[in-house]
């Protein structure tokens, strides 16, 4: 398996534009989580997935951001506008049952200019 | 406040030297676990402890689990420059949820 795989790696954007996240957790995994990591608040979870089904969005920061998951494959972050204070680098996970090991992938790393 | 905190923030050693790193907590937990991130790359799970469980090991790794403190330490014995990384514990937000939190991270730094 390829582990958890997330593109792009980096992204470099101007403050106002539209920035699309991708992640595709492991085959069989059925949680999927949306972390952001920065120097000032650590490592923060936005929101996560049980089976495709958002469960808990009280970590995403406002309403410009969204997360969807289509499909057990395949899961979107997306901020709109997006603004310099969104510039980190963005972590998806997956695990198989939540109270194992989550699988991190490489993350994106956001710079909004 | 985190639900995980590490102590310290901040380790330097010898290579060759054991590697101690310490998490306390705040609510009950079913488990804990421990976490490394390479500089630039993702946390990859080292252990996991259950509540029931006082340590347990795995490979150059030892990990205590104190409920009656809420704490952790993690042991690295024997350390080498490839250990130098962050590592962070993470608890269940709340005893039976389904997230983690993370703490702040130890950054481990290994001297050759």
């Amino acid at each position: 398996d390829a582990g958890v795989i997330q593109s792009p790696r980096h992204e470099v954007t101007e403050m106002g534009q539209e920035v699309t996240l991708r992640c595709k957790p492991i085959s069989g995994h059925d949680y999927l989580f949306w972390y952001r990591q920065t120097m000032m608040r650590g490592l923060e979870l936005l929101i996560y997935f049980n089976n495709n089904v958002p469960i808990d969005d009280s970590g995403m920061p406002e309403d410009r951001f969204s997360a969807k998951m289509p499909n057990a494959s395949f899961s979107t972050l997306k901020i709109q506008p997006s603004e310099p204070r969104d510039s980190a680098v963005y972590f998806c996970a997956s695990s198989l049952v939540t109270y194992n090991e989550q699988f991190f992938g490489p993350g994106t790393r956001l710079t909004v200019l | 406040s985190q639900q995980g905190e590490e102590d310290p923030q901040a380790l330097s050693i010898q290579e060759g030297e054991n590697a101690t790193m310490n998490c306390s907590y705040k609510t009950s937990i079913n488990n804990l676990q421990w976490y490394r991130q390479n500089s630039g790359r993702g946390l990859v799970h080292l252990i996991l402890i259950r509540s029931n469980e006082r340590e347990k090991h795995s490979g150059r790794l030892r990990v205590t689990l104190d409920t009656s403190k809420k704490s952790s330490s993690l042991l690295i014995t024997a350390s080498r420059a490839a250990d130098t990384a962050s590592y962070f514990c993470a608890t269940p937000r709340i005893q039976g949820a389904q997230k983690l939190v993370f703490g702040q991270g130890t950054r481990l730094t290994i001297n050759p």
